[in-house]
């Protein structure tokens, strides 16, 4: 199975202030299509999961433009320019080329 | 809207059994792959298992395979996941998804707790 690292795994944050999170995967992403299929999840307290980046870095709809997504091959992050309150949560990289599909642990975003 | 609903959970003795459901709304049901995907207590996102849009097609993680059934109804825009065999690291709140991987669609249920235990 292909093994996606996420760090940091904790990620404490001051309002207004960038974020960033790693993502590596143990196998390149690239698909014979073109297409490397990176994913950036984000659960909030309490809620279902929601997809912020498909694609390694095309936003989802509705997805805010502070959210974005850069990488190739098997090494990927997901910035976040400015930190709102609502950005609480856990945010999962996750692989949709290679059955079975994985995810990586998840980093936990905090605010200071 | 578009929505999935799923229903279903609840307590389940070690090697039981438990058939999940999902109610989609709102999108062209036969027209996507869904999936379900599982989170144990405290813990990271599962994906478990994936079906093509006909039902040709079905993938399993490992932890699951022989046990878990995916399978699909288009005409009653409904998904399912059949659990026999059920061990008490099943327990896990379970959400029914539907990702295209290569555009902008991504919709998940509410999820439904389903626990493990004697």
């Amino acid at each position: 199975d292909v093994v996606m690292t996420q760090s940091p795994l904790s990620l404490p944050v001051t309002l207004g202030q960038p974020a960033s999170i790693s993502c590596r995967s143990s196998q390149s992403l690239v698909h014979s299509d073109g297409n490397t299929y990176l994913n950036w999840f984000q659960q909030r307290p309490g809620q279902s999961p929601r997809r912020l980046i498909y694609k390694v870095s095309n936003r989802d709809s509705g997805v805010p433009d502070r959210f974005s997504g850069s990488g190739s091959g098997t090494d990927f992050t997901l910035k976040i320019s400015r930190v709102e309150a609502e950005d609480v949560g856990v945010y999962y990289c996750m692989q949709s080329i290679y059955w079975p599909w994985t995810f990586g642990q998840g980093t936990k975003v905090e605010i200071k | 809207e578009v929505q999935l609903v799923e229903s279903g959970g609840g307590l389940a003795q070690p090697g039981g059994s438990l058939t999940l459901s999902c109610a989609a709304s709102g999108f062209t049901f036969s027209s996507y792959w869904m999936s379900w995907v599982r989170q144990a207590p405290g813990k990271g996102l599962e994906w478990v298992a994936n079906i093509k849009d006909d039902g040709s097609e079905k993938y399993y993680v490992d932890s699951v395979k022989g046990r878990f059934t995916i399978s699909r109804d288009n005409a009653k825009n409904s998904l399912y996941l059949q659990m026999n065999s059920l061990r008490v690291e099943d327990t896990a709140v379970y959400y029914c998804g539907c990702m295209v991987r290569r555009e902008a669609f991504d919709i998940w249920g509410q999820g439904t707790m389903v626990p493990v235990s004697s």
